[in-house]
């Protein structure tokens, strides 16, 4: 178990509802990551946030936000949501420090649903 | 999104065999993660590889990080009903410093294990 916790673990919303989903990183881990891995699909990366601020972003649109706490928790907005939003969300947590490795561990995943 | 190019998608193998998959990219790398994930879970950090030529062991897994910095490769020795699932292969490119890794995916190789 990595310590990554999730909240909610399933989650149905209607097309063009707003969601947030929430994450609690590892002890002494400083970075989360968000991830969106469709179903047969590799997960792909949204963006992170270290020190309370988006520190990288993938090919998401701007309906995709984020924060990141005090307490390195984070949480992934999404607005408008689309059909294909439906995916499996996950969060990773890591410790950024100059020319440290960025192992990242993951979440158990939130399962959202859009109908 | 750009994803990693794994092999094979999916294996079928007798309990004791012997298993191989690789990873291939069409940039380089300098950061290899191997994970694996199960139904219904968030991915499981299995091995990391820091160096081109690496070779690195975790009970029966062992995994290399490729010459190239393109590449890497894990193998799974005696295989056992429990290493069913689904796993993956990530590349990182840390900029140093701070700077955000995001995790390139593969689409990931499905191993199943008959008794």
């Amino acid at each position: 178990e990595t310590g990554v916790t999730q909240s909610p673990t399933h989650l149905i919303k209607t097309r063009g509802q707003q969601v947030t989903l929430r994450c609690s990183s590892q002890s002494g881990h400083n970075t989360v990551s968000w991830y969106q891995q469709a179903l047969g699909q590799g997960p792909q990366f949204i963006f992170q946030y270290y020190r309370e601020e988006e520190n990288g972003r993938g090919n998401f649109p701007p309906r995709f936000s984020g924060l990141q706490f005090p307490n390195y928790s984070s949480e992934l907005n999404v607005n408008a949501l689309e059909l294909d939003d439906s995916a499996l969300y996950l969060c990773a947590s890591s410790t950024a420090a100059s020319g440290s490795p960025h192992e990242q561990y993951f979440g158990p995943g939130t399962r959202l649903t859009v109908t | 999104g750009q994803q990693l190019n794994q092999n094979p998608q999916s294996m079928f193998i007798q309990e004791g065999e012997d298993v191989s998959m690789n990873c291939t990219s069409s940039s380089i790398f300098n950061t290899w993660l191997w994970y694996k994930q199960d139904p219904g879970e968030g991915p499981v950090l299995l091995i990391a590889l820091y160096k081109a030529g690496e070779l690195t062991s975790n009970g029966r897994l062992t995994a290399q990080f490729g010459i190239t910095r393109k590449d890497s490769f894990l193998n799974i020795s005696a295989s056992i009903p429990s290493d069913v699932g689904i796993y993956f292969c990530a590349g990182q490119l840390r900029a140093g410093g701070t700077s955000y890794g995001k995790l390139t995916f593969g689409q990931g190789t499905i191993l199943t294990v008959h008794p």
